[in-house]
C-alpha cells in the first residue's frame, strides 16, 4: 500500500547531539511537511516543501531544518537538540497545495533528548 | 491569527451510542476549509471529514457528520453507532483558502473513549 514511512519509530539523542529523523513515501506527493507535536499539545507546523521549494514557518527555530534530496525523501535535522526539543514529530504529504486536500501522516517519530 | 479550540479533552461514549465533540474556530476570512482528523493509538493520523465553508450543507461521510455554523464559528463531530474502532484523539482542523498560506492549524484534541 503507498503510504508514509518514518524511521526511526522511536529517537534517543543526548542534549546538544544532532539528529536526523526521515521520511519518505510512496504515494509520490508534491508536498511534504513536518509538525510538532509536543505532549497534549496541537500538532505544529515547523515547515514544509512543494516540490524542491522550501517554506519555512516564521516561528520554526533556526535549529530546526529539513532537506528533501528527492520527491520521495525529506529529513528533519536538529543541530543541537534542548530537551524543550523533546516532542512527536509527525510527517505528511499532500498531492498539491489545494487549500481543501487531504494531508497524509505518517505514524510518527517520538524524540527523547537526555 | 487563525485559533481552533477543543474544549473537551475527553470524552467517552458507550459503544453503539451517538457522540459530539466540539470545536470552535476563531477566524477573519470568509472563505476557509475546516477538517477533522482521527489519530489512533501509536498509529498515523487520518482524515475522517472535511467541509469547505462556502458549502451550507454539512458534510457527512458514513458515521460521520458534522454541524457546521459558521457565524457561530463551530465545527461539531457527529460519530453514530460508535464502534471501538473509533477510540482516538480527535483533532479538528482549520486552513485558510489564501494563496500562500497553506498552514493547517490545529486543535489540541479530544481523546475519545469507547465503553464496550
Amino acid at each position: 500500500d503507498a503510504m508514509v514511512i518514518q524511521n526511526p519509530r522511536y529517537q534517543v539523542t543526548q542534549f546538544g547531539k544532532p539528529v536526523t529523523l526521515s521520511c519518505s513515501q510512496t504515494l509520490n506527493h508534491n508536498v511534504m511537511y513536518w509538525y510538532q507535536q509536543k505532549s497534549s499539545q496541537a500538532p505544529k507546523l515547523l515547515f514544509h516543501y512543494y516540490d524542491k521549494d522550501f517554506n519555512n514557518e516564521a516561528d520554526t527555530p533556526d535549529n530546526f531544518q529539513s532537506r528533501r534530496p528527492n520527491t520521495s525523501f525529506c529529513f528533519l535535522d536538529i543541530r543541537s537538540p534542548g530537551l524543550g526539543d523533546a516532542a512527536m514529530y509527525l510527517c505528511a504529504t499532500s498531492k498539491g497545495r489545494d487549500r481543501g486536500e487531504t494531508q497524509y501522516f505518517g505514524p510518527g517519530t517520538r524524540l527523547l533528548v537526555l | 491569527a487563525q485559533t481552533v479550540t477543543q474544549s473537551q479533552p475527553e470524552m467517552s461514549v458507550q459503544e453503539a451510542e451517538t457522540v459530539t465533540l466540539s470545536c470552535t474556530y476563531d477566524t477573519s476570512e470568509s472563505d476557509y476549509y475546516l477538517f477533522w482528523y482521527k489519530q489512533p493509538p501509536s498509529r498515523q493520523m487520518i482524515l475522517v471529514i472535511r467541509q469547505e465553508a462556502y458549502k451550507q450543507q454539512n458534510a457527512t461521510e458514513n458515521r460521520f457528520s458534522v454541524n457546521f455554523q459558521k457565524a457561530a464559528k463551530s465545527f461539531s463531530l457527529k460519530i453514530s453507532d460508535s464502534q471501538l474502532g473509533d477510540a482516538a484523539m480527535y483533532f479538528c482542523a482549520y486552513r485558510p483558502t489564501l494563496f500562500g498560506n497553506e498552514k493547517l492549524t490545529f486543535g489540541t484534541g479530544t481523546r475519545l473513549t469507547i465503553i464496550p
